[in-house]
């Protein structure tokens, strides 16, 4: 079964500490790997898609990396203006499906 | 990135009323859109996807005559929340894939809240 888990549930940081968030997952053949960022009350915004292990992409503070089980949203040096929750999914090739994780709920303190 | 819009971004209305929300992708076209109900500190739960010009699947445990998805054009898909009752109350938001190529991300609506009194 396909499956999608993030950790921490939250996480607080200080203004500056850099840190990573982690997604693993398990999917029957990976067509791609997402990060969203997601404001309260606000629908989902797209930041990467990963499709193969080995493959990074970064944007600003936010690098994310991808292995064969596991992705990570490494974000350096962040601001208040990062916190946010930030969603992991997955699409198997088989299938439109998203499959969504419960978010990591990231709060920086100036 | 592609634009999603998704109208109202808030509603509220009386038990027993329909609510009709819409779906526009803006500037690409979208032949896979998705329907998803999120509670408060909770992930997005898929709803139904919607292929254009055809039947939407619903997953398991969604009512397909309780919430309606016509996906009528490759820009437009619609959710009516029939008959609403106040458990219905929640965050709808829809997204829309546009395939090119190989690359397959989806891009998100802005979201609609739904009240029910």
């Amino acid at each position: 079964e396909d499956q999608v888990t993030q950790s921490p549930e939250a996480l607080r940081l200080q203004e500056g500490e850099s840190s990573s968030l982690n997604c693993s997952y398990t999917v029957s053949g990976l067509r791609g790997l997402f990060w969203y960022r997601q404001d309260p009350g606000k629908g989902p915004e797209f930041l990467f898609t990963l499709y193969s292990a080995g493959e990074e992409k970064e944007k600003e503070r936010l690098k994310a990396t991808l292995t064969k089980k596991e992705s990570f949203l490494h974000i350096t040096a962040p601001k208040p203006e990062d916190s946010a929750t930030y969603l992991c999914a997955v699409q198997a090739r088989a299938g439109n499906q998203f499959y969504f994780g419960t978010g990591t709920s990231l709060t920086v303190i100036p | 990135g592609a634009v999603v819009s998704q109208h109202p971004s808030w509603v509220i209305c009386k038990s027993g009323t329909s609510v009709k929300i819409e779906c526009r992708s803006l500037d690409f076209q979208a032949t896979t859109m998705f329907w998803y109900r999120q509670f408060p500190k909770q992930s997005l739960m898929l709803m139904a996807t919607s292929n254009e010009g055809s039947k939407a699947t619903y997953e398991q445990g969604v009512e397909k005559d309780k919430f309606l998805i016509n996906h009528a054009s490759l820009t437009l898909s619609t959710l009516t929340v029939t008959s609403a009752h106040p458990e219905d109350s929640s965050f709808y938001i829809c997204s829309a894939r546009a395939p090119t190529g190989y690359r397959t991300e989806a891009f998100f609506g802005q979201g609609t809240r739904l009240t029910v009194v």
